[in-house]
């Protein structure tokens, strides 16, 4: 079975600067899909970044990148100039390319960002 | 389409009551998802449906759980004889139809057992 494990369960940091934040993953299969989710306080889960795990290259979205070591299992988003909006739950997902597409969640980190 | 919704937002009930919670996906996705998720824990894949066929049940659950995605659009969870373990926050999930999609999720239930 696959597993998601994030180390952090908390992190703070100040506006403006750079946090990265950690996740390692345990699975036999070659080709995956990994991804970062953000759970804001009483709203919903969103997107924040994907990565196909046959891509050598490290995917980003604006200020969200990712450090994607496949060899050591880990996928860690860093967050560059951060906002007070990027304060929320932080979670990271693992999903195998089987028919169903069904994921497996981190426990997440809560990342506060402050002013 | 405004995303994928969830109702109730919010529901208190009598431990041995039974309850429902509805989900209307993204309109064109024809898959969907059942995710349970407890405080301070990612969440747990519960069930999945392609159209209104449910395809993969997970082991969390139990025969008190009961699921349905009628003519494939929304879909049901009901619990039957609640139990305070029950208590968590039910999400519900959509994707299009393709390996290692993205799914969007809808606020959540959050299901209080007293």
């Amino acid at each position: 079975a696959q597993t998601v494990t994030q180390s952090q369960p908390e992190m703070s940091v100040q506006e403006a600067e750079t946090v990265t934040l950690s996740c390692t993953y345990d699975t036999s299969e070659s080709n995956y899909y990994l991804f970062w989710y953000k759970q804001p306080p009483s709203r919903q889960m969103i997107l924040v970044i994907r990565q196909e795990a046959y891509k050598q290259q490290n995917a980003t979205e604006n200020r969200f990148s990712v450090n994607f070591q496949k060899a050591a299992k880990s996928f860690s988003l860093k967050i560059s100039d951060s906002q007070l909006g990027d304060t929320a739950m932080y979670f990271c997902a693992f999903m195998k390319p089987s028919n169903n597409n069904d994921m497996r969640f981190g426990a997440g980190t809560r990342l506060t960002v402050k002013p | 389409d405004t995303g994928v919704s969830q109702n109730p937002r919010h529901k208190i009930t009598k431990r041995g009551q039974n309850v429902t919670f509805r989900c209307d996906p993204i309109s064109e996705h024809n898959r969907l998802y059942w995710y349970r998720q407890t405080l301070g824990q990612g969440p747990e894949f519960l069930t999945y449906f392609q159209n209104e066929a449910q395809l993969e049940k997970s082991r969390l659950l139990s025969d008190r759980f009961s699921a349905e995605r009628p003519k494939g659009s929304f879909s049901t969870l009901e619990i039957q004889r609640t139990e305070q373990g029950d208590s968590a926050m039910y999400l519900c999930a959509s994707s299009l139809d393709t390996r290692g999609g993205e799914q969007y999720f809808g606020p959540g239930t959050r299901l209080t057992v007293t």
